[in-house]
C-alpha cells in the first residue's frame, strides 16, 4: 500500500534554530516527491520538488534532501523565523499508471517561538 | 495575476441541499484536483482531472462530483450533502499530472472553502 508518514507530528523550537523534519514513503513505483508549507487557514504553497536523480535541493532557507534507495527525504530549515510556523507536508507522486494520484502525508506542524 | 480562486470561501447548509463549490485557475493549467482537509487526517484526494472531459477518482470520491468542461473551471459538486462532509477544501492546479516531477510543473493551491454541513 502506498503511504507517507511524516515525523515528528508536531515540533516546538527557538527561534534562530535549525531543525530537520522526516519523511518516509512507500510509494512504488517513485516519480518525485514535494515538500509543501501551510499556514493555518490557507492553501499550501510549494517548497520544491525532487525526482528520484535528484539527492537534494534548496529553496532560500529551505533545504530538502532525497535517499530514493531507502526511500526518505528530509527538509532542513535553516535559522528558524517566526513566519516559518506552518505545518509542512510531504507529498510523493508514483510513477505508475495512476497519472493523477499524489500521497499526502499527515504533515509536522512546526511552531517557532521567539 | 496567476491565482486558483474558489467560490464560496465559507458555506453552512443543511443536510440533502446541493450545492456546487468553484473552481477557476488563470495559468492554463492542465491538471487541476479538488482535496479535502480534516484535522488529524491531513489533505486526501477527492478528484483529479488531467484535462478538459478528463476526470478521475481519487481517495475520497464517496459523495461528490466533478465535470470539467472548460479547463479553466473545475466545479466541486455535492448532490446530497451530509455532515461527514464538513471540512475544508481546497482545489488546487498545475501545468501537467503530477507524475512529471520539473520545477515547473509545481501545484498551486486556491485560498480553500470551509464548508459545514448541518
Amino acid at each position: 500500500k502506498n503511504q507517507v508518514e511524516q515525523s515528528p507530528q508536531s515540533l516546538i523550537i527557538l527561534e534562530g534554530k535549525n531543525c530537520t523534519l522526516q519523511c518516509n514513503y512507500t510509494v512504488s513505483p517513485f516519480s518525485n516527491l514535494r515538500w509543501y508549507k501551510q499556514d493555518t487557514g490557507r492553501g499550501p504553497v510549494s517548497l520544491t520538488i525532487m525526482t528520484f536523480s535528484e539527492n537534494t535541493k534548496s529553496n532560500g532557507r529551505y533545504t530538502a534532501t532525497l535517499d530514493a534507495d531507502t526511500k526518505q527525504s528530509s527538509l532542513h530549515i535553516t535559522a528558524s523565523q517566526l513566519s516559518d510556523s506552518a505545518s509542512y507536508i510531504c507529498v510523493v507522486a508514483d510513477r505508475g499508471s495512476t497519472l493523477g494520484r499524489l500521497y499526502f502525508g499527515r504533515g509536522t506542524q512546526l511552531t517557532v517561538w521567539p | 495575476e496567476a491565482q486558483v480562486t474558489q467560490n464560496p470561501r465559507y458555506l453552512i447548509t443543511v443536510t440533502g441541499k446541493k450545492l456546487t463549490v468553484t473552481c477557476s485557475q488563470n495559468m492554463n493549467h492542465e491538471y487541476m484536483s479538488w482535496y479535502r482537509q480534516d484535522p488529524g487526517l491531513g489533505l486526501r484526494q477527492i478528484y483529479y482531472s488531467m484535462n478538459v472531459e478528463v476526470t478521475d477518482k481519487g481517495d475520497v470520491p464517496e459523495g461528490y462530483k466533478v465535470s470539467r468542461k472548460e479547463k479553466r473551471n473545475f466545479p466541486l459538486i455535492l448532490e446530497s450533502p451530509s455532515p461527514n462532509q464538513t471540512s475544508l477544501y481546497f482545489c488546487a492546479s498545475s501545468l501537467n499530472h503530477p507524475q512529471q516531477g520539473d520545477w515547473y510543473n509545481e501545484q498551486f493551491f486556491g485560498p480553500g472553502t470551509r464548508l459545514t454541513v448541518l
